[in-house]
């Protein structure tokens, strides 16, 4: 079975803590995902890393940087932890585009982190 | 990547036919849809995808239009189970593509 593991499901931190969330995936995809969900906002696109040391920005990527230093692992990471971080937070992974072959990502179960 | 617009929510009826439709009328000639879906709690799953044909898997059909400004993924017989959150994307690929979701469509099955 193919997998996408988060490292923990739920996670409570204290304002102003550095935060990290990892992810691992087992399917040797390059291309992996960092998601936020809240209420009524949908599935937000925080990072994106296309290969091992590359990533760009997603659409909300303030308040968080990335690092991948293995191709199967891809960490999220929060500076200085806010209260209006709180939330699920869910990571991907899929092969590149290769025209009409599909390249549904796979995603893990989510973090619930919750900042106080 | 196209923008997507679907509805918020919809119901259903237990062993109906339930169709959700997308609009991606910015769409352009290389771009694929793909549908997800999303249950309580999960991680969101992947149901289909096309780029102008319709397609058919044991999951679910995809039809597109022929302007491909449209799309509806059909569920041929819904289930309690099928009770989700029901994306639809519109993406490039390419080797860095961006996986952009929307609020997508509240789908509840009724018995």
């Amino acid at each position: 079975d193919v997998k996408v593991t988060q490292s923990s499901r739920y996670l409570v931190k204290r304002t102003g803590e550095k935060v990290f969330l990892e992810c691992v995936q087992d399917m040797d995809h390059e291309n992996m995902f960092w998601y936020r969900q809240d209420p009524g906002l949908g599935l937000r696109l925080i990072y994106f890393s296309y290969d091992v040391k590359m990533k760009e920005k997603g659409d909300i990527p303030e308040g968080y940087s990335v690092s991948r230093e293995k191709k199967e692992r891809f960490s999220l990471i929060l500076e200085s932890a806010s209260t209006n971080q709180t939330s699920m937070y869910l990571c991907a992974s899929s092969l590149p585009y290769q025209g009409t072959e599909n390249t549904e990502a796979f995603f893990g179960q989510g973090t619930r982190l919750t900042v106080v | 990547d196209a923008k997507t617009t679907q509805p918020p929510s919809m119901d259903c009826a237990e062993g109906r036919a339930a169709n959700l439709p997308c609009n991606h009328s910015t769409i352009s000639g290389n771009e694929y849809v793909y549908w997800y879906r999303q249950i309580h709690s999960q991680g969101p799953q992947y149901i289909i995808h096309g780029l102008k044909n319709n397609e058919t898997n044991e999951m679910a059909s995809l039809i597109i239009t022929e302007d491909r400004k449209s799309s509806t993924l059909i569920l041929p017989h819904a289930t309690l189970r099928d009770t989700a959150v029901y994306y639809c994307i519109v993406t490039s690929g390419g080797s860095n593509y961006k996986l952009t979701f929307g609020k997508g469509t509240l789908l509840t099955v009724n018995p």
